[in-house]
Formats: C-alpha cells, sequence, structure tokens
C-alpha cells in the first residue's frame, strides 16, 4: 500500500544533540512538508519541498535542516540551535500541481528533550 | 497571502445529535480548493471531506456534509448522528493549485456520550 512512514514513533534528545526525523513516500508525490505542532495547537510550517534537490523555509524553519536528495525521501534535522523542539512533527506530501488531492500525512514523531 | 479562520476553538455535542463547525477564508482566487482534516487522539491527520470552488453543489461524504458559501468565503462542516469516535481536532484547510495548503487553528470536538 502507498503512504508516507515516519520514522521513529518516538524520539527522545538530550540537550545539545542533533537529532534526524525520518520522512519517506512511496505515493510518487512531488512535495513534500514538515509541520511542527504543540500541545492543543495548529500546525505550522518548517520546511518544504517542491522538485528534488529544492527546498523553501516556512514559517519556524530556524534550528531545523533538511535536504531532499531523493524524491521518496524527506528527512529533518532538529539541530541544537532549537531552543525548545519538544513537539509532535508531521510530515505529508502532495502530487505537484494537483490541489484537489490535498495532502496525505504521516503518522507523525513526537520528540521529547531530556 | 491566504487567511483561514476557525472561529470556535472548542466545541461539545450530545452523541447522536448534529454539530456544525464553523470556517472562514480569505482570497482573491475564484478556482481553489477547501477540506477539512479531523486529528483523533491517535494524532494521525486524515482527510474528512473537500470542496471544490467551481462546484456550487456542497460536498458530502456519509455523515459529513459542508456548507460552502462562496461569496461569504465560509466553508462549515456539519456531523449528523455525531459518534463516540468523532472526537477529535478538525481543521480547516484552503489550497490553490500546487500552493501550500494554509490551515486554520483547529477546533476542538468533544462527543459526550
Amino acid at each position: 500500500d502507498g503512504g508516507i512512514t515516519q520514522s521513529p514513533k518516538y524520539l527522545f534528545r538530550k540537550e545539545g544533540q542533533n537529532v534526524t526525523l525520518s520522512c519517506e513516500q512511496n505515493l510518487n508525490h512531488d512535495a513534500m512538508y514538515w509541520y511542527r505542532q504543540d500541545p492543543g495547537q495548529g500546525l505550522r510550517l518548517i520546511y518544504y519541498s517542491q522538485i528534488v534537490n529544492d527546498f523553501q523555509k516556512g514559517d519556524i524553519a530556524e534550528g531545523y535542516s533538511v535536504s531532499r536528495e531523493k524524491k521518496e525521501s524527506f528527512p529533518l534535522t532538529v539541530t541544537s540551535a532549537q531552543k525548545n523542539p519538544t513537539a509532535f512533527y508531521l510530515c505529508a506530501s502532495s502530487m505537484g500541481g494537483q490541489g484537489f488531492y490535498g495532502y496525505t500525512f504521516g503518522s507523525g514523531t513526537r520528540l521529547t528533550v531530556v | 497571502a491566504q487567511t483561514v479562520t476557525q472561529s470556535q476553538p472548542e466545541m461539545s455535542v450530545q452523541e447522536a445529535e448534529t454539530v456544525t463547525l464553523s470556517c472562514t477564508y480569505d482570497t482573491s482566487e475564484s478556482d481553489y480548493y477547501l477540506f477539512w482534516y479531523k486529528q483523533p487522539p491517535s494524532r494521525q491527520m486524515i482527510l474528512v471531506i473537500r470542496q471544490e470552488a467551481y462546484k456550487q453543489q456542497n460536498a458530502t461524504e456519509n455523515r459529513f456534509s459542508v456548507n460552502f458559501q462562496k461569496a461569504a468565503k465560509s466553508f462549515s462542516l456539519k456531523i449528523s448522528d455525531s459518534q463516540l469516535g468523532d472526537a477529535a481536532m478538525y481543521f480547516c484547510a484552503y489550497r490553490r493549485g500546487a500552493q501550500k495548503l494554509v490551515f486554520g487553528q483547529g477546533t476542538r470536538l468533544t462527543i459526550n456520550p
């Protein structure tokens, strides 16, 4: 079955460490997105990529980095510069130029700083 | 820039009754898409229903229907015969072509047994 896989489901990070969240899709979607969600809050866009080897900052990109070397993969690195990284992270993808389809979401990664 | 507003942070309804969640949006475009997503306690985002702006007929998916008022830029979601499994955060969203989805802040729906 096609879909988006995020791993790990739960991730614990020590202060000062970088961690990478994985997002893989087998839907042949062109565009991929990373969102952060704090408890009881809406979705805030971190980074997005509409094509391989290209990506743009979203609303809260500071302290995060991404790469898009393959169409299927869009990993997110939470760096030590991110002051408050504890949150729920959602990855999504969509077909290029096909607004009708909206987004397909992964099941998320919960990151906790210990 | 387009914006999406959900003015009800929280709503509650008795099981088996009907509830309507409100959403308004701001755009100068005439061709776009509107969506309602559901996020249950599992946190998985699930597409509930979508509406194409050029279609006057309101979309319906089983117990879920929308009231799309294009001139008023309003897109409300009606849930009929509410069930306990409908308890979730509901997000309204707007999209034009390949542009990013613009999400509202969400409405938390509680179902009272």
